[in-house]
């Protein structure tokens, strides 16, 4: 089962920052957190990667904490089409992700 | 460069009929990894294949349920005899690699949402 704890649900304002935190507490040291995002059913989608530097992509931000045992996703201006499922995998477990229930997060007009 | 290709879209069996579904990975992707999501549920893990090779099938239920991903052609997840728990919808991933120390992730497919009646 995943090894990652999200929060359940949140809501950002349109146009704001929206800060979705992870914790990742047994993450291997050579294991990279990933985050993936579902739209309505959809299949899954990258988002970004990291091990532990944070990263920047045209999608979003990475932040990783310097013990690894946490990192947060920032989308930096969130639209409504960023209204999804947000899941935070580690693949400490194994050769495959293990998707736990993510974050719903619902961007508000 | 297509994407991981999944078909068909919607599938609808009834009871005790056989389901087939078809994943076309990535040109270049050697590895294969099929999910099921039930309704309001999370993706769960069920096979991991390579070309010709199981990798992986934890997570396959162990009785109708079997893969394979041949030298040619596309991956095929096969359901015997399906029933109404089997609704759902089924996502094919692939990669370019195994995880080994290079952590490569996933593209995965648009998915194929079967229903039983």
């Amino acid at each position: 089962d995943a090894k990652t704890t999200q929060p359940t649900s949140m809501d950002c304002a349109e146009g704001r920052a929206a800060n979705l935190p992870c914790n990742h507490s047994t993450i291997s040291g050579n294991e990279y957190v990933y985050w993936y995002r579902q739209i309505h059913s959809q299949g899954p989608q990258y988002i970004i990667h990291g091990l532990k530097n944070n990263e920047t992509n045209e999608m979003a931000s990475l932040i990783i904490t310097e013990d690894r045992k946490s990192s947060t996703l920032i989308l930096p201006h969130a639209t409504l089409r960023d209204t999804a499922v947000y899941y935070c995998i580690d693949l400490s477990k194994g050769n495959q992700f293990y998707f736990g229930t993510g974050t719903s997060l619902t961007v508000i007009p | 460069n297509a994407g991981v290709m999944q078909n068909p879209r919607h599938l609808v069996r009834r009871r005790g009929q056989e389901a087939r579904l078809r994943c076309s990975p990535m040109k270049g992707h050697s590895h294969v990894y099929w999910y099921r999501q039930l309704p309001e549920e999370g993706l769960k893990f069920m096979v991991y294949l390579q070309k010709e090779n199981i990798i992986d099938e934890s997570g396959m239920p162990k009785e109708r349920f079997s893969a394979e991903f041949p030298k040619e052609g596309p991956s095929i997840l096969r359901i015997q005899q399906v029933v109404r728990g089997d609704s759902a919808a089924y996502f094919c991933a692939s990669s370019l690699l195994d995880r080994g120390p290079f952590n490569y992730g996933y593209t995965f497919g648009s998915g194929t949402r079967l229903t039983v009646v």
